[in-house]
């Protein structure tokens, strides 16, 4: 069955420096999102994206991060100096388009990001 | 304001018992869906719901909306020590096309073997 793909598993980074998690949609998904889960918390929206631009970002989503399809198959989160409450897991989505789909949305395994 | 909040927070059965979770919205949606989590694991996707649709069920999972009451109901039937896990409901943002999901802080059910 076709799945969501997310590296690194886990990344340990140092405070301030860049972080840049990857992600490999469904192929025939058009519709991409990450989310962050912050250990022991409930899964957070981050931002949407569609037609190679954003489509809809949360108030966490600020202008440290950023989000871009640079190839046809893999789909980015860049944090750019990264916090200590940056630490979380990351998890990258895909929806296929279709109203058939309604809003059915499939997640990769996460991306364990650790600030220290 | 809060969107899909789970009750309870936990639940510990008995592997064999039904296990019900409920979740309550605030906000007028199109449709609401159930996750699981495994311990550290991604979410998966196990049941969508149309606000047009009263239940829906699949396998041993039931779940039931109430549109009028906002609030949504998960069972799981016959549960197995491998239903262990974190479940969420969640609600899209918006009617758009791009819509993310809302997620609540999920009920931790365990199984009791």
């Amino acid at each position: 069955e076709p799945e969501v793909t997310q590296t690194p598993s886990h990344q340990v980074t140092q405070m301030g420096q860049e972080v840049i998690l990857r992600c490999v949609p469904i192929s025939n998904h058009l519709y991409f999102y990450w989310y962050r889960q912050i250990l022991g918390q409930k899964v957070e929206f981050l931002v949407s994206f569609y037609n190679n631009e954003i489509s809809e970002k949360s108030e966490i989503f600020d202008d440290q991060f950023s989000v871009e399809r640079p190839d046809g198959s893999n789909f980015t989160l860049k944090i750019r100096s990264t916090k200590l409450e940056d630490s979380a897991m990351y998890f990258c989505a895909s929806r296929p388009t279709g109203a058939s789909s309604g809003n059915t949305i499939y997640f990769g395994e996460g991306s364990w990001l650790t600030v220290v | 304001s809060q969107q899909g909040e789970e009750d309870p927070q936990a639940l510990s059965i008995q592997e064999g018992e039904n296990a019900t979770m409920n979740c309550s919205y605030k906000t007028s949606i199109n449709n609401l869906q159930w996750y699981r989590q495994n311990s550290g694991r991604g979410l998966v996707h196990l049941i969508l719901i149309r606000s047009n649709e009263r239940e829906k069920h699949s396998g041993r999972l039931r779940v039931t909306l109430d549109t009028s009451k906002k609030s949504s109901s998960l069972l799981i039937t016959a549960s197995r020590a491998a239903d262990t896990a974190s479940y969420f409901c969640a609600t899209p943002h918006s009617g758009g096309g791009a819509d993310g999901l809302t997620f609540g802080k999920g009920t931790h059910l365990i199984i009791q073997p």
